[in-house]
């Protein structure tokens, strides 16, 4: 069975800080990456995702992921966190026949 | 076009009731997944169905349970309903089976048990 797991409970980082956030999976086969954001109040938003082709991919507001296929891992990264990317970012996996599942979300706090 | 349409948006029922929770899909979308959302406890995967069957089930107890109709809309059922069944349940659809496609989701139905 798939599972994922995500480094950090919750991130607290000041305004132009970067940000990593950490997510591993254990599944052996081909599988789909994903990671969501879920905006204070707003519903679970894509965010970006990896299918095949160049690891490193690029979403929405100014984030990207890097695939490493060696270490199970699926780490989002943005050079600049501004105050609007506070949020719970979730990772999630899926791969054929089987459903998606989820990481246990990373909560973002940035102070102004 | 609209997205994955949810209802009701709150609920609020008591002890030892049902619970019925619907789902609309993207038009176009055949699959359909059922998340809970508590308080503190990320997306815990609840069903999914594809094509009118379900291909999967998470580990809830069999009193959670669902359907999807020929139109590719799904209800969600929660018989004998417990005060830790309150959280947000939310409803996903991607185009078909979940290899190579990504799952949108709606806006989440809240469940509060009294």
């Amino acid at each position: 069975a798939q599972s994922v797991s995500q480094h950090n409970h919750h991130v607290i980082l000041s305004e132009a800080a970067s940000l990593e956030l950490g997510c591993n999976y254990s599944y052996g086969g081909t599988v789909n990456l994903f990671w969501y954001v879920q905006y204070p109040g707003q519903h679970l938003q894509l965010l970006l995702k990896y299918f095949s082709g160049d690891p490193l991919v690029k979403g929405i507001k100014g984030f990207e992921a890097e695939f490493i296929k060696s270490k199970f891992s699926f780490n989002l990264r943005k050079p600049s966190v501004q105050w609007s990317d506070t949020a719970e970012y979730f990772c999630a996996v899926s791969s054929r026949g089987q459903n998606f599942v989820f990481g246990p979300g990373t909560r973002l706090s940035v102070l102004p | 076009e609209a997205g994955v349409t949810q209802s009701p948006t709150h609920l609020i029922k008591t002890r030892g009731q049902q619970a019925t929770l619907r789902c609309s899909p993207i038009s176009g979308h055949t699959s359909v997944y059922w998340y809970q959302q508590a308080l503190g406890l990320g997306l815990q995967f609840l069903l999914w169905y594809d094509e009118g069957e379900e291909r999967n089930r998470g580990n809830f107890p069999p009193r959670f349970s669902g359907r999807q109709f020929p139109n590719y809309s799904s209800e969600l059922n929660v018989n004998a309903l417990e005060l830790e069944d309150s959280a947000l349940y939310l409803c996903a659809s991607s185009l078909q089976g979940s290899a190579g496609n990504t799952i949108y989701f709606g806006e989440g139905s809240w469940l509060t048990v009294v």
